[in-house]
């Protein structure tokens, strides 16, 4: 059973430019939400999808968007990078609708280098 | 807001020692909790979980109860390894995953 699997591992990217970055979800999961972890931080929540549309989205401007495809696979869209952007960015897949235990699997994640 | 505040790292011990993170939170409502674990290179991984209160969450030798009284979930683990050694991060979840900061544990021979 494939888990959550992520592409590319990195990437380097210089200010001004877009990105985006891939994400499959584990095998039988419907929901892909995507996170921002900068070093030594944990995890900051930026958007969730499902039925190929954002359900839920955390406090990050418009140059942050996706894509959920019915395959419910899903893309993450960066426009206009900046430095503050260079981060790891993790893929999680769930299952919707959520039970109180709500459930989590992360993928290795991309790391994003913006020079 | 929703908030998570985990006691600040590294944490060191030596082998078999006894390991305690603390976890406290502040929420609305009644949130599901989550400990996961990074280890290095890696994305993370669901270490444990509990969703309402007294609930204890176990796995491999690690245990965190929920205390809605005192709002934390401190892990423990009464005698660690050095391939323990990572990164452990405390969550919450009511409409979505909030994390603490992390916690560095390094376990040495």
């Amino acid at each position: 059973d494939a888990g959550v699997t992520q592409s590319p591992t990195h990437l380097i990217k210089t200010r001004g430019q877009q990105v985006t970055l891939r994400c499959s979800p584990k095998s039988g999961h419907d929901t892909v939400s995507w996170y921002q972890q900068a070093l030594g931080q944990g995890p900051q929540f930026i958007f969730q999808y499902y039925e190929e549309e954002e359900r839920q989205r955390g406090n990050f401007p418009d140059r942050f968007s996706g894509h959920q495809f019915p395959n419910y696979s899903s893309e993450l869209n960066v426009n206009a990078l900046l430095l503050g952007d260079s981060a790891l960015y993790l893929c999680a897949s769930s299952l919707l609708p959520p039970s109180y235990s709500y459930e989590q699997y992360f993928g290795p994640g991309t790391r994003l280098t913006v020079t | 807001g929703d908030s998570v505040t985990q006691m600040e790292g590294p944490v060191t011990l030596s082998e078999e020692a006894f390991l305690t993170i603390n976890c406290t939170y502040t929420a609305t409502g009644y949130p599901s909790l989550f400990w996961y674990v990074q280890y290095p290179g890696e994305g993370l991984q669901l270490l444990l979980k509990a969703t309402k209160a007294d609930d204890k969450g176990s796995n491999k030798g690690f245990e965190a109860t929920y205390r809605k009284e005192t709002t934390s979930f401190h892990l423990e683990k009464g005698s660690v390894q050095v391939s323990d050694s990572a990164v452990y991060f405390c969550a919450l979840h009511t409409d979505k995953l909030i994390f603490g900061t992390g916690t560095r544990l390094q376990v040495f021979p």
